[in-house]
C-alpha cells in the first residue's frame, strides 16, 4: 500500500524555469514531510522539509507547499538550473508511525 | 560529525552465492540503522531496520537478512543470491524520534547478479 505517490515518473523544464514536483499521502498521521535529491549512483540527499503544522517552507531556490485538506504537496524550484537535473523522491514521516514513508519519485530533467 | 559508511561500491556476483554488505556509521552512539533497495526503475523500498544492537525487524519476506553485531554496524546479508536481488542498496541512519531532518543516507551498492 503507497502511503505517498509520486504519479509523474518524470519532469522536463528548461533552464531558468520553474520546476514543480507533486506528491500526495493518504495518512492523516503523518508529522513531516520531506523532498529528497538522489543522482545517479549516489545516496539519497536530504533538501527541504515541511511541519504539518505549515503551509510553506522556503529554502532558498527551494519552497515546499502542504495543502492538508487535499492531502498533497509540492516542491517548487525556482529558476531551475542543469545541475538540479535529478531524482527526487518525496517522504513522509510520523511520530506514532516509526519509519520514513517514500514516494516512487520523479526523474526531474533540466535542460539547457 | 557523523558519517556513514558503506562498501563495496559495486559488486558483481553469480546466481547462487553468498551475499555481505556493510555499513558503519560513526559520531553518534544507539542510532536507528535501516537497510533500503532501489531496484530498477523503482522507487526505495524499506528491507529492514534496527532500533539497537540484535534487534532487526523485516519488512519485505525475502532472500536476504540482516544483522547488527555492534551499536553502529549493520550487515546485509543472503546465503544464494537471485537474478532479482540486483539493484541499488542504501544503508541509512537517525538519531531518536525522527522528525523533519529525515535519515541520512549513504552512499550506496549497486549490486548486480549474474
Amino acid at each position: 500500500d503507497q502511503q505517498v505517490k509520486q504519479n509523474s515518473p518524470s519532469l522536463s523544464v528548461q533552464e531558468g524555469r520553474i520546476s514543480i514536483l507533486n506528491c500526495d499521502y493518504t495518512n492523516s498521521m503523518f508529522d513531516y514531510f520531506l523532498w529528497y535529491k538522489k543522482y545517479p549512483a549516489e545516496g539519497p540527499t536530504f533538501l527541504i522539509s515541511i511541519s504539518s503544522i505549515k503551509d510553506k517552507n522556503e529554502d532558498g531556490r527551494f519552497t515546499v507547499f502542504l495543502n492538508k485538506s487535499a492531502k498533497h504537496l509540492s516542491l517548487h524550484i525556482v529558476p531551475s538550473q542543469p545541475g538540479d537535473s535529478a531524482v527526487y523522491f518525496c517522504a513522509a514521516i510520523g511520530s506514532t508511525l516509526g519509519r520514513l514513508y517514500f514516494g516512487r519519485g520523479t526523474q526531474l530533467t533540466v535542460w539547457p | 560529525s557523523q558519517t556513514i559508511h558503506q562498501w563495496p561500491a559495486t559488486l558483481v556476483q553469480p546466481v547462487g552465492s553468498p551475499l555481505s554488505l556493510e555499513c558503519t556509521v560513526e559520531g553518534t552512539s544507539n542510532p536507528n540503522l535501516y537497510w533500503y533497495r532501489q531496484a530498477a526503475g523503482r522507487g526505495l523500498q524499506l528491507l529492514f531496520y534496527s532500533v539497537g544492537i540484535g534487534q532487526i525487524s523485516s519488512e519485505v519476506p525475502q532472500n536476504l537478512s540482516a544483522s547488527r553485531p555492534q551499536d553502529r554496524q549493520f550487515i546485509l546479508s543472503s546465503k544464494k543470491l537471485l537474478l532479482s536481488d540486483s539493484g541499488f542498496y542504501l544503508c541509512a541512519w537517525s538519531v531518536g524520534i525522527v522528525g523533519g531532518n529525515g535519515y541520512t543516507f549513504g552512499s550506496g551498492t549497486r549490486l548486480t547478479v549474474v
